[in-house]
């Protein structure tokens, strides 16, 4: 079965800078996403990853602070930009492989923001 | 508007008990059903899921969940539980690019 990694696996920031989180999966898929997951909560998807072209975000999250690259079929970034301690979360990204609609998560990023 | 609700925050049963986990959807069209499973400090791992067809299913780790059309839900279950499937659960409806999560249901597993 495919692998999906992503880095960092955890980290500890300082408000007012920003993190780049990285998604390898080590087959092509069709379809990626990142969602956020806060403390004690379930998961709300900040937008999907598209191949060569601007990230679509999901109602209340923006490009500004949560920029989003996609430059081939297994790779993407996700920035948090400036971030806050509100930030606090964990970031995971998932894929969705050709054929039946189900989609994969990576093992996450775990962001402590001080 | 689709939306899945787990009525259950917390849940706790013995070791080798018996597990329900309950799910219920709202969802305009034939839906997609997952469950997912959480451990600690870990991604999510994908459980199960239900298309069509046969409407029991059955997953990894000796799990699985029941499709009742009629009722809009899809419980997980689990005859006899194990100390190692303490965990968070997610039930979720939709597809590839729309799926959406329920609030999950904590599982603690005691001696």
């Amino acid at each position: 079965s495919a692998v999906i990694s992503q880095k960092p696996s955890r980290d500890i920031c300082q408000r007012g800078t920003s993190l780049t989180i990285q998604c390898q999966v080590d087959s092509q898929v069709t379809m990626m996403f990142w969602y956020r997951q806060q403390p004690g909560q379930s998961l709300t998807l900040i937008a999907t990853a598209n191949q060569g072209s601007e990230a679509t975000y999901e109602s209340g999250f923006v490009i500004d602070k949560f920029p989003i690259s996609r430059p081939n079929l297994t790779f993407s970034t996700l920035t948090v930009s400036n971030m806050s301690p509100e930030d606090s979360s964990i970031y995971l990204c998932s894929v969705v492989f050709a054929g039946p609609e189900t989609q994969y998560f990576g093992p996450g990023t775990r962001l402590l923001v001080l | 508007a689709q939306s899945v609700t787990q009525p259950d925050i917390h849940i706790t049963v013995s070791e080798g008990a018996s597990l329900e986990l309950r799910c219920n959807y709202s969802y305009g069209a034939t839906p997609y059903l997952f469950w997912y499973v959480q451990s600690p400090g870990q991604g999510l791992q994908l459980l199960l899921k239900y298309f069509s067809g046969d409407t029991l299913v059955q997953g990894i780790k000796g799990f699985e969940a029941e499709f009742k059309r009629s009722q809009s839900s899809f419980n997980l279950r689990k005859p006899s539980v194990h100390w190692s499937d303490a965990a968070e659960y997610f039930c979720a409806v939709g597809g590839a690019n729309n799926l959406f999560f329920g609030t999950g249901t904590r599982l603690t597993v005691i001696p």
